[in-house]
């Protein structure tokens, strides 16, 4: 069973820096493109960073781009996303999500950043 | 960047009738794989998204067949051919064609 586990959500200062995880199990997470997706309170879904599988290939929403950094541990299955100068726009539910071209067949519980003084 | 464009926002539907949702893009969605790159999910309150639909028309493994895709291009639809009140929730969808991937607003399907 694919299982998806993301970690790392709390409460920071505008300004501050953020690194949320992504578990995964149940497949194999070298194979697979993985991406991050975020939902503000009350909102719709944003897509915000893609990963190759590999790792050198790397996509960002313009909203983040220069701020977040997506990066994989092949050998620890688990994504990460790097977020800094965070800002209160940037609160949400952030979400990892497995497969390419937005075929997100599985994805976490998500983990809650809210960033605030 | 592409434009997802959802309507209605808003869905109220008696149990049992059937439903709707256009999703609409400003630019095609064709590849250049030939692929179109359309996906569909749901996202009921207090839960995560799930993916009911792929590549326009290709329904995930334990969604009823009571859902459809359809559409080519830049316009799109999903049904529903009656409505049960576990269908409740937030329907989008996402275009994975182009860069930046980009969602509908999101299609708030309640009972009536």
């Amino acid at each position: 069973e694919v299982q998806l586990l993301e970690s790392g959500g709390v409460l920071v200062q505008p300004g501050g820096s953020l690194r949320l995880s992504c578990a995964a199990s149940g497949f194999t997470f070298s194979s697979y493109v993985m991406s991050w997706v975020r939902q503000p309170p009350a909102k719709g879904l944003e897509w915000v960073s893609t990963i190759s599988s590999g790792g050198d290939n790397t996509y960002y929403a313009d909203s983040v781009k220069g701020r977040f950094t997506i990066s994989r541990d092949n050998s620890k299955n688990t994504v990460f996303l790097q977020m800094n100068s965070l800002r209160a726009e940037d609160t949400a539910v952030y979400y990892c999500a497995k497969g390419a071209y937005g075929n997100y067949a599985h994805w976490g519980q998500g983990t809650l950043v809210t960033v605030s003084s | 960047d592409v434009v997802m464009t959802q309507s209605p926002l808003s869905l109220p539907v008696t149990l049992g009738q059937p439903a709707s949702i256009s999703c609409r893009s400003s630019q095609s969605l064709v590849y250049s794989d030939g692929n179109t790159y359309l996906n569909w999910f749901q996202q009921r309150p207090g839960q995560s998204p799930r993916r009911l639909i792929y590549k326009v028309s290709n329904r995930d493994s334990g969604v009823p067949d009571r859902f459809s895709g359809s559409g080519s291009g830049t316009d799109f639809t999903l049904k529903i051919s009656r409505v049960e009140a576990e269908d409740v929730g937030v329907y989008y969808c996402l275009q994975g064609t182009h860069w930046p991937r980009t969602f509908g607003q999101g299609t708030n399907l309640e009972i009536k």
